[in-house]
C-alpha cells in the first residue's frame, strides 16, 4: 500500500512569505505528526492530529500551525517565514493517536525541503 | 521531560563486522517506548527496531538487535554482519506510554554511520 506522502519536496520562498505543506498518510491512519529536521536543532516535534483535532503541540511560535482534514490527510503553514525555518518537514503517520501499543509506529514520508532565502 | 542522547556523531565500520550505536535516555516514567530509526540520504526515517520498556527481553529484527538497560536506561544498537546499505543517519528515540503523549517522539542527535567495502 501507498506511504505517506508529503507535497512539495522541495520549494525554495523569501523571508516573510507563508508557506504550506502537505501530507498524505498511509490509508487508514488516523494520527499525522510533523517534525522538522535542522542541523543545528535535529529533529524537534511540531504538532501532532487526530481525527481533526490537535492533540500535542511542541515549542514552536505561532507562526507554525497545522490542520487535519476529515480523509485524516494534513497540512501545516508557516506564516512570515524567516531564515532560521529552512529546514525538512517530516510527516508521519499512525494508526492510532494514543500510545496504547508499541503497533502504533510512526511511518515517515520523505519530507519537504525547505529552503527560505 | 524526556531527553535523548546519541554521544556518537559519527562511526564506521567494515562491510560484514559488527557495529554498536549508542544512545541514553532521561525520563522519570515508567512505562515507555525506545525506537532507531535511519535516514538514508533519500531523507525517509525507517523504523529499524523499537523496544517496550515494560519487555526485559531485548528485542531482535534480523540483524539489528538493541541493548535494554532500564536501570541504566541505556538502549545501545547492534548491527550485524554490516551492509554498505546500513549507511545512514540512525536516530535513537523514545516515545512516553501516557495516554496525553500520543505519537511524540523525543529523538537523539543522531549518528551517521559509514560502512567501508
Amino acid at each position: 500500500k501507498a506511504g505517506v506522502t508529503q507535497t512539495p519536496r522541495y520549494l525554495i520562498k523569501t523571508r516573510g512569505q507563508q508557506v504550506t505543506l502537505s501530507c498524505s498518510p498511509i490509508s487508514g491512519h488516523r494520527s499525522v505528526s510533523w517534525y522538522q529536521q535542522t542541523p543545528g536543532q535535529g529533529l524537534q516535534f511540531l504538532f501532532e492530529y487526530f481525527s481533526e483535532t490537535q492533540r500535542n503541540k511542541g515549542n514552536f511560535p505561532g507562526r507554525f500551525s497545522g490542520r487535519q482534514f476529515s480523509n485524516s490527510r494534513s497540512e501545516m503553514n508557516v506564516s512570515t517565514l524567516e531564515l532560521g525555518d529552512s529546514a525538512l518537514y517530516l510527516c508521519a503517520s499512525s494508526l492510532y493517536g494514543r500510545s496504547l501499543s508499541g503497533a502504533n509506529v510512526l511511518t515517515f514520508g520523505a519530507g519537504s525541503r525547505l529552503t527560505v532565502l | 521531560a524526556q531527553t535523548v542522547t546519541q554521544s556518537q556523531p559519527e562511526m564506521s565500520v567494515q562491510e560484514a563486522e559488527t557495529v554498536t550505536l549508542s544512545c541514553t535516555y532521561d525520563t522519570s516514567e515508567s512505562d515507555y517506548y525506545l525506537f532507531w530509526y535511519k535516514q538514508p540520504p533519500s531523507r525517509q526515517m525507517i523504523l529499524v527496531i523499537r523496544q517496550e520498556a515494560y519487555k526485559q527481553q531485548n528485542a531482535t529484527e534480523n540483524r539489528f538487535s538493541v541493548n535494554f538497560q532500564k536501570a541504566a536506561k541505556s538502549f545501545s544498537l547492534k548491527i550485524s554482519d554490516s551492509q554498505l546499505g546500513d549507511a545512514a543517519m540512525y536516530f535513537c528515540a523514545y516515545r512516553s506510554a501516557g495516554d496525553t503523549s500520543g505519537s511524540r517522539l523525543t529523538f537523539g542527535e543522531g549518528t551517521q554511520l559509514t560502512v567501508n567495502p
